[in-house]
């Protein structure tokens, strides 16, 4: 079966510093993937996604994550972390890799941010 | 587009009352998800729906919980008799466009908060 996982539970970083959470996922051929960002009390965002094609994905609010296929991961990146990036974040894979099916989240990774 | 909009935000119930929460997906959208969210599980998909019919369902925890879609525009997630274990937050998210397939990303709700003493 498809898994993901975020080996962070939680990270803090200073305002401005670079980003790199972690997503490793489990599946036989290459996955459709995903990041979603949780704000308190909201749901889930997406942040970005990839399908094919480049490796490197460019997302919103300055956000990028390239897919290794090598490391089956799925590193999600920002080189200058901003006050507002508060929040968790979640990777995601689809049950049967593609477009079909529901998507699995990883147990998330929150972010915090130091002025 | 108002996004997908679901109802309460906030459920404080009495064990053993019934407990409906409700969610409008996005127009055009043909799959809708049911997500519970806990700080020990994490979130776990428990149904989920395509051109309003459940497709997997086996992730609800057992016969109390119930789940419908009678058009494309309303479903409802319904636990009776409801237990302090169900408190949770619930999701509602929907996806795809004309059977594109449902993984081209999620819309989620907000959420509702449901508090079961």
């Amino acid at each position: 079966a498809q898994s993901v996982t975020q080996p962070d539970i939680h990270i803090t970083v200073s305002e401005g510093a670079s980003l790199e959470l972690r997503c490793n996922y489990s599946y036989g051929a290459t996955p459709y993937l995903f990041w979603y960002v949780q704000s308190p009390g909201q749901g889930l965002q997406l942040l970005l996604k990839y399908f094919s094609g480049d490796t490197l994905v460019q997302g919103i609010k300055g956000f990028e994550a390239e897919f290794k296929r090598s490391q089956s991961s799925f590193n999600l990146r920002k080189p200058s972390v901003h006050w507002s990036d508060a929040a968790e974040y979640f990777c995601a894979v689809p049950t049967y890799g593609g477009s079909q099916g529901n998507l699995i989240f990883g147990k998330g990774t929150k972010l915090s941010v130091k002025p | 587009d108002a996004g997908v909009i679901q109802s309460p935000r906030h459920e404080v119930t009495e064990m053993g009352q019934e407990v409906t929460l409700r969610c409008k997906p996005i127009s055009g959208h043909d799959y809708l998800f049911w997500y519970r969210q806990t700080m020990m599980r994490g979130l776990e998909l428990l149904i989920y729906f395509n051109n309003n019919v459940p497709i997997d369902d086996s992730g609800m925890p057992e016969d109390r919980f119930s789940a419908k879609m009678p058009n494309a525009s309303f479903s409802t997630l319904k636990i009776q008799p409801s237990e302090p274990r169900d408190s949770a937050v619930y999701f509602c998210a929907s996806s795809g466009v004309g059977g594109t397939g449902g993984n081209y990303g999620y819309t989620f709700g907000s959420g509702t908060r449901l508090t079961v003493v």
